[in-house]
């Protein structure tokens, strides 16, 4: 079993529509969650980290639970510039500073 | 000004050449990283640098060869690469503790042949 699942996707939806990603992570004594968005030929970026309680960023919303380790990700109202690589990320111990990539979920947004 | 910078964008070198990839951030982050993507594959990490200590290395064949000179500083070696090694090398940063949200540079795109 890989340390961090997502379905690779792709996921076509229309302009406006609702979509949501979910990740599912191995070690359960992982501490830090994070959602990176990837653009083609371009570096990850930032884009939300997930809380316990949740949190919401504009048109997005992270959630985790940690019970079903498993984190999700909620994007409303898709325009056509949120087409891209979807990457969920975990720091999965103490002991290390790095951070364990899901493969990406690929989210097409058409017109 | 939350910037990794990294140079050269492109390379493109031959088995037997040896050239270094350069990265620099100036947001005071004590960890640096590198790591090797793959297309169509998620970050690999290669090389943790923790107060510019060597601190993970992640079975990395010695013809990559890190170095942290300083702390906003971070160099990767080549030395005859094999065509496989192609790839786009990503460096990033961190600060220390344990929400350690990394910050990538835009790459390396780095062409063996």
């Amino acid at each position: 079993r890989k340390e961090v699942e997502q379905d690779p996707g792709p996921f076509n939806v229309p302009e406006g529509a609702t979509v949501a990603f979910n990740c599912t992570y191995s070690n359960s004594a992982s501490q830090s969650f994070f959602w990176y968005r990837q653009d083609c030929r371009k570096e990850p970026k930032l884009l939300m980290s997930v809380y316990s309680s949740g949190n919401e960023d504009g048109r997005f919303t992270a959630q985790l639970n940690r019970a079903s380790q498993y984190i999700s990700l909620l994007i409303r109202d898709s325009k056509l510039s949120d087409s891209a690589t979807y990457l969920c990320v975990v720091k999965m111990d103490t002991g290390r500073r790095a951070l364990t990539f899901g493969s990406g979920t690929r989210l097409q947004v058409q017109p | 000004d939350t910037e990794v910078t990294q140079t050269p964008k492109h390379l493109v070198m031959g088995m037997t050449n040896k050239k270094s990839l350069k990265c620099e951030q100036h947001m005071g982050h004590r960890a640096m990283y590198w790591y090797k993507q793959k297309a169509k594959k998620p970050p690999e990490l290669m090389f943790v640098y923790s107060y510019e200590k060597l601190s993970i290395n992640e079975s990395v064949p010695s013809r990559f060869s890190p170095e942290c000179p300083n702390s906003s500083l971070l160099n990767l070696h080549l030395h005859a690469l094999q065509p496989e090694d192609s790839a786009l090398y990503l460096c990033a940063s961190s600060q220390e503790g344990l929400a350690n949200e990394q910050f990538f540079g835009p790459g390396t795109r780095l062409t063996v042949l």
